[in-house]
């Protein structure tokens, strides 16, 4: 039982070109979330996936696209990398998107935009 | 809004004794929930304890516990015995209904 695993762990991009974050759990989760990290700063919202076939804005959304590709996975997209998109990103998932429900984490994906 | 404010940026402990991270929260609802995670040098962020609002009760997890008053709107974690491995950030977190709102850390440092 891996939890949730994120691929890359590193990554250096040019400002300008794409990539995506990968992300999977094997908790049979139904949500999944992605946040960034800044220094200095707690975890932000980026995008959710309260169940398998949608997707919703988090708190800090432009700049990035997401797909739920099936129940395990929820990938993270940037289609035009910015110097400020530099940060450390996480994947979550949870029994459900409920009141109260406990996150779990991933070991973070480190992106560095040049 | 909701607000979660961490006080203390860093914080430092001997092994062995006690050490209480601070954490107030701002808030008009009622029922809600909290979390303290743990972030060690890994970046692996791991729940620490959880707390229900309703709950008069303070939350226990062997070494870790908390102490919650809803009044103040305070959720601070005490940390017994302190181990070389607690060194980590801690991050106190707001859920309401189902938005997990974070605080900007407390960086804790145990010394042998």
């Amino acid at each position: 039982n891996a939890g949730v695993t994120q691929t890359p762990k590193f990554q250096v991009l040019k400002t300008g070109q794409s990539m995506t974050l990968q992300c999977a759990q094997d908790m049979n989760h139904n949500s999944m979330y992605w946040y960034r990290q800044d220094p200095g700063m707690g975890l932000r919202l980026i995008y959710y996936s309260a169940s398998e076939g949608t997707t919703d804005k988090g708190e800090v959304p432009n700049g990035y696209n997401v797909s739920r590709l099936n129940k395990r996975e929820f990938s993270l997209r940037l289609e035009s990398a910015a110097p400020s998109q530099t940060s450390v990103y996480f994947c979550a998932s949870s029994a459900y998107r409920g009141s109260g429900e406990t996150q779990y984490f991933g070991p973070g994906t480190r992106l560095l935009v040049l | 809004a909701q607000t979660v404010t961490q006080s203390q940026p860093e914080m430092s402990v001997q092994e062995a004794e006690t050490v209480t991270l601070s954490c107030t929260y701002d808030t008009s609802e009622n029922n809600y929930y909290l979390f303290w995670y743990k972030q060690p040098p890994s970046r692996q962020m791991i729940l620490v304890i959880r707390q229900e609002a309703y709950k008069q009760q303070n939350a226990t997890e062997n070494r870790f516990s908390v102490n919650f008053q809803k009044a103040a709107k305070s959720f601070s974690l005490k940390i017994s015995d302190s181990q070389l491995g607690d060194t980590a950030m801690y991050f106190c977190a707001f859920m309401k209904p189902d938005k997990l709102i974070f605080g900007t850390g407390t960086r804790l440092q145990v010394f042998p």
